[in-house]
């Protein structure tokens, strides 16, 4: 079946520095590619994605590139700030019958210090 | 900026009771979708609905759990019989439905079971 592998935290920057997490997936067809963050005590929220090959999304200066020949979608910002402390999931989607159910990574905890 | 409410935000019930967790999706959303995450673990889908139907279901979505719209805004999560291990953050999520659209998350309920 469908899944997302991403990478292990947790992950602790300093505040300015660059930030990457890895991303890769499994997928039958074409799949929608996510990231979402979730801040303490608060629920999912949709950072940025992707639909097709190629695309990159972007959002509050996180960035990520749908690369279908590396099955990857790694998040990038090139300054973290200690705003950005929260946990982030790589999540994919593929049409069944109509849903769109998000299969989701583990989750990488960052940390940004001052 | 319309958003997905849950109650309670923490039901804590004893083993083998019933539990009924209560969502209210964005208005003229047509899917909605549960999610739960064990402590630790990653998301994981439960159920997807549409058009008064559940459209898929994962293997975790067994016989003790439903799923209801009783009357046009709310969307409930129905544990017949709760077990230890159902102890998790439980999210509710819904989208308009077009192909790669933005799953909305509520805050979730963490149900602990005793």
């Amino acid at each position: 079946g469908d899944s997302v592998t991403q990478m292990e935290g947790p992950v602790t920057l300093s505040e300015e520095a660059f930030l990457t997490i890895n991303c890769t997936y499994t997928a039958t067809g074409y799949p929608s590619l996510f990231w979402y963050v979730q801040y303490p005590g608060e629920g999912l929220q949709l950072l940025l994605k992707a639909t097709k090959a190629d695309d990159k999304g972007s959002n509050k200066g996180f960035e990520a590139t749908y690369r279908k020949e590396t099955t990857s979608f790694h998040l990038e910002k090139g300054s973290v700030q200690v705003s950005d402390s929260a946990v982030y999931f790589c999540a994919l989607s593929g049409r069944r019958g109509g849903s769109e159910k998000l299969v989701f990574g583990k989750g990488t905890k960052l940390t940004v210090n001052p | 900026e319309p958003e997905v409410t849950q109650t309670p935000s923490h039901q804590v019930t004893q083993m083998g009771q019933e539990v009924i967790l209560r969502c209210v999706p964005i208005s003229n959303h047509l899917y909605f979708y549960w999610y739960r995450q064990i402590l630790g673990q990653k998301v994981e889908f439960l159920v997807s609905f549409y058009n008064n139907e559940i459209s898929e279901k994962s293997e975790i979505f067994d016989d003790q759990f439903s799923v209801e719209r009783p009357d046009g805004s709310n969307f409930t999560l129905k544990i017949r019989s709760t077990k230890l291990e159902d102890s998790a953050m439980y999210f509710c999520a819904s989208s308009a439905g077009e192909r790669g659209n933005e799953q909305f998350f509520g805050p979730g309920t963490r149900l602990t079971v005793l």
